[in-house]
């Protein structure tokens, strides 16, 4: 079973708020990622890290940013929410070596009113 | 043309039966395909990997690769009504990048 952790699990909060999703996993990878998911679509790639102090956007346009200061955490903040922030935002990480398997946490879901 | 494509459904099936999910990909450098199974409201559980050309069977679970036609495939034998949900396909891109890329997901609705 996957040990990685996202909080809060829901959010609603109001147009121009700041606000930082926290992902948290206790199994030593160095590899993490946020996805984005809308009802009914497919997971989008917004940001990765292959280590500490390592970070990229993804595929997807994200407004949002991250950061890695410590293996184990990788928090992604909006400086300023806006309604089409409204989404699922989904943390997922994995080992480099050995298993290929990546986790995902349980989700965020966001609503931005 | 998305990198990831599946069919979005509904694939309905009645209890007992094989239901077969298919995918395929842009990226002929891919290396690593996997099924991941998402629950409404729920966050994506991997089921299947799968690296090389053939099959790969795990309990009711057959992972099928072709990589000529750049197509994967899923099946799952004597379906359950527990198995419905929506089946995303992801692929792993060539040795550059490492992060997932994901289809839309099949809908799979198994009546009982």
């Amino acid at each position: 079973e996957a040990d990685i952790y996202q909080t809060p699990r829901y959010l609603v909060i109001g147009t121009g708020k700041k606000i930082t999703l926290e992902c948290s996993q206790t199994m030593g990878h160095d590899k993490m990622y946020w996805y984005q998911q809308d009802p009914g679509m497919e997971l989008h790639l917004i940001h990765y890290s292959y280590g500490v102090n390592s970070t990229e956007k993804g595929d997807l346009s994200s407004e949002s940013t991250v950061s890695r200061i410590r293996t184990e955490h990788f928090p992604l903040t909006l400086e300023s929410a806006r309604p089409s922030h409204t989404s699922q935002y989904l943390c997922a990480s994995r080992t480099s070596g050995g298993s290929d398997t990546q986790y995902f946490g349980p989700g965020t879901r966001l609503t931005v009113l | 043309q998305k990198e990831v494509e599946q069919n979005s459904g509904p694939l309905s099936v009645p209890e007992g039966a094989i239901a077969s999910l298919n995918c395929t990909y842009s990226d002929r450098g891919s290396q690593s395909f996997f099924w991941y199974r998402q629950y409404s409201g729920k966050s994506p559980e991997l089921i299947m990997s799968i690296y090389s050309n053939g099959d790969k069977e795990d309990g009711r679970f057959t992972a099928q690769l072709n990589k000529a036609s750049q197509y994967v495939s899923l099946l799952i034998r004597d379906s359950q009504p527990s198995d419905s949900a929506t089946y995303l396909c992801a692929v792993r891109r060539n040795q550059a990048g490492t992060a997932l890329i994901f289809g839309k997901g099949t809908t799979l609705s198994v009546s009982s």
